[in-house]
């Protein structure tokens, strides 16, 4: 059974600095591309970054760009999302999420909860 | 970046109608190994999202038949047969054929 956990969420303040992790099961972890997605309070799912196997291609929402940083470790199925000068506006639940490939559905976690607040 | 438009924002559906939500994409979800990479997600009042459809209208383990996806290239939809009370929540739909996937705006659906 495929699981993503997402740990590392929590309270902190305004321009400080939190690491998002991720621990995959279930599949060939090195093998998928792997997302990160978040959710602010009563808003829409907004994208936030990718990476691909081997970690070849890295992308970013505009949002985070420059702020954040996504990162991969094969030997210990995770993924991780370092997020610095973080601002109020980064206050959401934090999705993990497997890419989507042919005949298998994107997979996500439960989601960490990002409190960016004074 | 591939832009998904979902109409209409909102529904107010009498318990046992049908209902109809539509989603755009700003480019074809057609990917070269033959497959469209469209998914509908349900998210319940407090709740993450659930898949609901996957590549257009492959419904996903323990979701009701009254629920439905259709379309291709850039025009989806997705039908609820009849309508009732356990799926109130936001309707989303999403592209994966890019590795920046992108999300409709979410269509509200509440019961009359």
């Amino acid at each position: 059974e495929v699981q993503l956990v997402e740990s590392g969420g929590g309270l902190v303040k305004p321009g400080g600095s939190l690491r998002l992790s991720c621990a995959a099961s279930g599949f060939t972890f090195s093998i998928y591309s792997m997302n990160w997605v978040r959710q602010a309070p009563g808003k829409g799912l907004e994208w936030v970054s990718s990476i691909s196997s081997r970690s070849n291609y890295i992308y970013y929402a505009d949002s985070v760009k420059g702020r954040f940083t996504i990162s991969r470790d094969d030997a210990k199925n995770s993924l991780y999302l370092q997020m610095n000068s973080l601002r109020a506006e980064d206050t959401a639940v934090y999705y993990c999420a497997r890419e989507a490939i042919s005949g298998q559905p994107p997979q996500w976690g439960q989601g960490t909860l990002v409190t960016v607040s004074s | 970046d591939i832009v998904m438009t979902q109409t209409p924002l909102s529904l107010s559906v009498t318990p046992g109608q049908p209902a109809s939500i539509s989603c755009k994409s700003s480019q074809s979800l057609l990917h070269s190994d033959g497959k469209t990479y469209l998914y509908w997600y349900l998210q319940k009042p407090g709740q993450s999202p659930q898949l609901l459809i996957y590549e257009v209208s492959s419904r996903f383990s323990g979701v009701p038949d009254r629920f439905s996806g259709s379309g291709s290239g850039t025009d989806f939809t997705l039908k609820i047969s009849r309508v009732e009370a356990e799926d109130v929540g936001v309707y989303y739909c999403m592209q994966g054929i890019q590795l920046k996937w992108t999300f409709g705006q979410g269509t509200k659906v509440e019961i009359k």
